[in-house]
C-alpha cells in the first residue's frame, strides 16, 4: 500500500531533551515536507526537500533540523525542543515539483 | 509573501444543499493549487489538483475552478452529505519557489442531517 509512516504518532517530552520524528514514504517520491499545525495559525511550512542531499527552509524553520540522506526518509530532528514546539506535525511527499502532496498520518508532540 | 485566505472560516448547511467553498491568493503565479479535506485529528487526505495551465478538475460530487487572474479558487460541492463535514484547506505552490507551500486556514463544513 502506497503510503507517509511517521513515527511515533504521539510524544510527550521535556524542554531540551533532543528527539527525532521519523517520516518514510514507499512511492519513490523526490519531494518530502515537514509542516506543523497550530490552531489560529493554520498549516506552516517547516522545511522540504526537492530530492536527495536537497533541503531547503519553509516559512518556520527556526528550532528545526532535517536530512536526506536517502529518496525515502526524511527525518525531523529537534535538537532542543521548547514548549513552544509543542504542535501537531505532518510529513508529507510528491512526485517531480512537487505535483501532488501526500500526507502522513500526524505526529502530535507535546513539550513540558 | 504569498497569502492564502479561505472564506468562509466555518460553514453549516444542511443536507443535499449545493455549496462553495472559497480560496483566495496574492500572488498569481503559482505552478498548482491542491484542496484537500481534513477530519479532525487526522491527516490530510487529498481532494483536487489543479495544475496552473488547467481552468478546473472534476471527481464525482466534487468540481475546483482555477482563475489565477483573479487569484481565485472555488471548491464546489454538490448534494452535501453529513459525510462531507470536515476541514476543507488548500495549497498552492508559487513559480517562483518550487517546493515551498502555502496553505489556507481551512473552512469548516457542517453538514446537518
Amino acid at each position: 500500500e502506497a503510503q507517509v509512516t511517521q513515527n511515533p504518532r504521539y510524544l510527550i517530552t521535556v524542554t531540551g531533551k533532543k528527539l527525532t520524528v521519523t517520516c518514510s514514504q514507499n512511492m519513490n517520491h523526490e519531494y518530502m515536507s515537514w509542516y506543523r499545525q497550530d490552531p489560529g495559525l493554520g498549516l506552516r511550512q517547516i522545511y522540504y526537500s526537492m530530492n536527495v542531499e536537497v533541503t531547503d527552509k519553509g516559512d518556520v524553520p527556526e528550532g528545526y533540523k532535517v536530512s536526506r540522506k536517502e529518496k525515502r526518509n526524511f527525518p525531523l530532528i529537534l535538537e532542543s525542543p521548547s514548549p513552544n514546539q509543542t504542535s501537531l506535525y505532518f510529513c508529507a511527499s510528491s512526485f517531480g515539483n512537487p505535483v501532488e502532496q501526500y500526507f502522513g498520518p500526524g505526529t502530535r508532540l507535546t513539550v513540558t | 509573501k504569498q497569502e492564502v485566505t479561505q472564506i468562509p472560516a466555518a460553514l453549516s448547511v444542511p443536507e443535499g444543499e449545493n455549496l462553495v467553498l472559497n480560496c483566495s491568493f496574492t500572488d498569481s503565479a503559482i505552478y498548482n493549487l491542491q484542496w484537500f479535506r481534513q477530519d479532525p485529528g487526522k491527516g490530510l487526505t487529498s481532494l483536487l489538483l489543479i495544475q496552473s495551465s488547467q481552468r478546473e478538475q472534476t471527481s464525482g460530487r466534487l468540481n475546483a475552478s482555477l482563475d489565477k487572474s483573479s487569484g481565485r479558487s472555488t471548491l464546489y460541492i454538490a448534494a452535501s452529505q453529513p459525510g462531507d463535514s470536515a476541514t476543507y484547506l488548500c495549497a498552492v505552490l508559487p513559480i517562483s519557489k518550487a517546493g515551498k507551500s502555502t496553505f489556507g486556514d481551512g473552512t469548516t463544513l457542517t453538514v446537518k442531517p
